[in-house]
């Protein structure tokens, strides 16, 4: 079946401008999360959603991020007043989202490069 | 909180060599352990998973890593490189008390097969 996909996978954009990256998860999945990927931070954790609830933010760098989550599955990162230090690859992630206590395997897309400048 | 140290930052084997991936964790228990892969323009594969149990564990392209708790270590092993086991690897912890289920990653190994 499809995996999850992020649109778009390459963005440039200039200081000061606001950006929106999308991610449609793997039907089915109930739990989602965004991670960022750069050289000087490595990979980091951004967000989380897990079906209804209030979405864990406790990664997100500043205020200047945001997420949400449309009717449970596609997801919309937006970054306003980009700066220099956004330019990262930011990859989103789906998994089933079962309340077991072992976590469920996190399936990843292809990431959206983002270029600030 | 949990973190993650992958020593290695690059390494370099011949073709048909073996290899070791080195990862500590620091959690004030067992946390749930991951490996995963990034080929150049591709998303993470995972690897391999610990939760609990048989300390060895096995995983896809015939890799394999052993959980040793009194070294807080999950080393990543292979007998026999193939070329196509270029890529970035990523050791991950999940911390089994906190109710988080996000990922928290290593630095990475970037793993370069020579001919």
């Amino acid at each position: 079946g499809a995996g999850v996909s992020q649109s778009p996978s390459n963005k440039v954009t200039e200081k000061g401008k606001d950006v929106e990256l999308r991610c449609d998860p793997i039907s089915g999945h109930t739990a989602l999360y965004w991670y960022r990927q750069s050289l000087g931070q490595g990979l980091e954790f951004l967000i989380y959603f897990q079906g209804n609830s209030a979405p864990d933010k406790s990664g997100l760098p500043s205020d200047r991020f945001s997420a949400e989550r449309t009717g449970g599955s596609v997801s919309t990162l937006t970054i306003q007043r980009t700066q220099q230090e956004d330019s990262a690859v930011y990859l989103c992630a789906s998994s089933l989202g079962t309340l077991s206590v072992a976590p469920d395997e996190q399936y990843f897309g292809p990431g959206t490069r983002l270029t600030v400048t | 909180a949990q973190s993650v140290t992958q020593p290695d930052i690059h390494i370099t084997v011949s073709e048909g060599a073996s290899l070791e991936l080195r990862c500590n964790y620091s959690y004030g228990a067992t946390p749930y352990l991951f490996w995963y892969v990034q080929s150049p323009g591709q998303g993470l594969q995972l690897l391999l998973k610990y939760f609990s149990g048989d300390t060895l564990v096995q995983g896809i392209k015939g890799f394999e890593a052993e959980f040793k708790r009194s070294q807080s270590s999950f080393n990543l092993r292979k007998p026999s490189v193939h070329w196509s086991d270029a890529a970035e690897y990523f050791c991950a912890v999940v911390g089994s008390y906190t109710g988080r289920r996000a990922l928290t990653f290593g630095s990475g190994t970037r793993l370069q097969v020579q001919p």
